[in-house]
């Protein structure tokens, strides 16, 4: 069974960029699409956006547009997701999630990374 | 962008059912998926598709759809059953996801 592992806790600065990582093991990478997904502090789920590695496409949400960049590296079988001009209301907990279906840039999240918390701080 | 309309709370007896419902207009087109969340813990997908259930969801859950409305439906609610429950969906241009704002429920 695949595992989505992530990486730690951070601590950023306003203005500054936050990369996270997300590693598969135990299964198909290429082929499943890596969305991310975050969760402010007693607030809603929030889809970010994605990337199929196998095709190297990506899409993300308008709010994210111009500060989001996903990359993936088949190699390490690794995504990453990187944020930029953090404020203090990025502050959230981020997700790693694959779908059930292959090759689709969809939801029904089956599998997800535990989670790591990003603290924006001055 | 497209958006999904949840209930933010309800409360069911314990044994009683439950139906929480996800509005909006690309539902009309796309399943919602379901996702119950315990605290401190990552979602977890409970029925995706038409209705269908990932191995280990017990079958008191179960999902439908009318029109521009998903439902999820706990039968017979169990006191593990209190969590928050989102839905999804693929958005209406079928390129992004939209999540509900969630449905807190409490089993009393």
């Amino acid at each position: 069974q695949v595992q989505l592992v992530q990486s730690g806790a951070e601590v950023a600065k306003p203005g500054s960029s936050v990369k996270v990582s997300c590693k598969a093991s135990g299964g198909t990478f290429s082929s499943y699409a890596i969305t991310w997904v975050r969760q402010a502090p007693g607030q809603g789920l929030e889809w970010m956006g994605g990337i199929i590695p196998v095709f190297d496409t990506t899409d993300y949400a308008q709010k994210f547009q111009g500060r989001i960049t996903i990359t993936a590296d088949k190699s390490t079988n690794t995504a990453y997701m990187v944020l930029s001009s953090l404020r203090y209301e990025d502050t959230a907990v981020y997700y790693c999630a694959r779908p059930l279906s292959q090759l689709l840039l969809t939801n029904s999240f089956n599998i997800w990374g535990l989670g790591t918390l990003v603290i924006v701080s001055s | 962008s497209a958006e999904l309309t949840q209930a933010p709370a309800v409360s069911v007896a314990l044994g009683q059912t439950v139906r929480i419902t996800c509005q909006g207009d690309s539902l009309r087109n796309f399943y919602a998926s379901w996702y119950q969340q315990k605290p401190g813990q990552a979602p977890v997908l409970v029925i995706y598709g038409k209705d269908n259930r990932p191995s280990g969801i017990p079958d008191r859950f179960s999902g439908s759809r009318s029109g521009d409305t998903a439902a999820l439906t706990i039968t017979g609610a169990q006191a593990e059953d209190e969590a928050d429950y989102y839905c999804d969906s693929r958005d209406s241009s079928g390129d992004t996801v939209v999540f509900g704002g969630g449905t807190k429920v409490t089993v009393l």
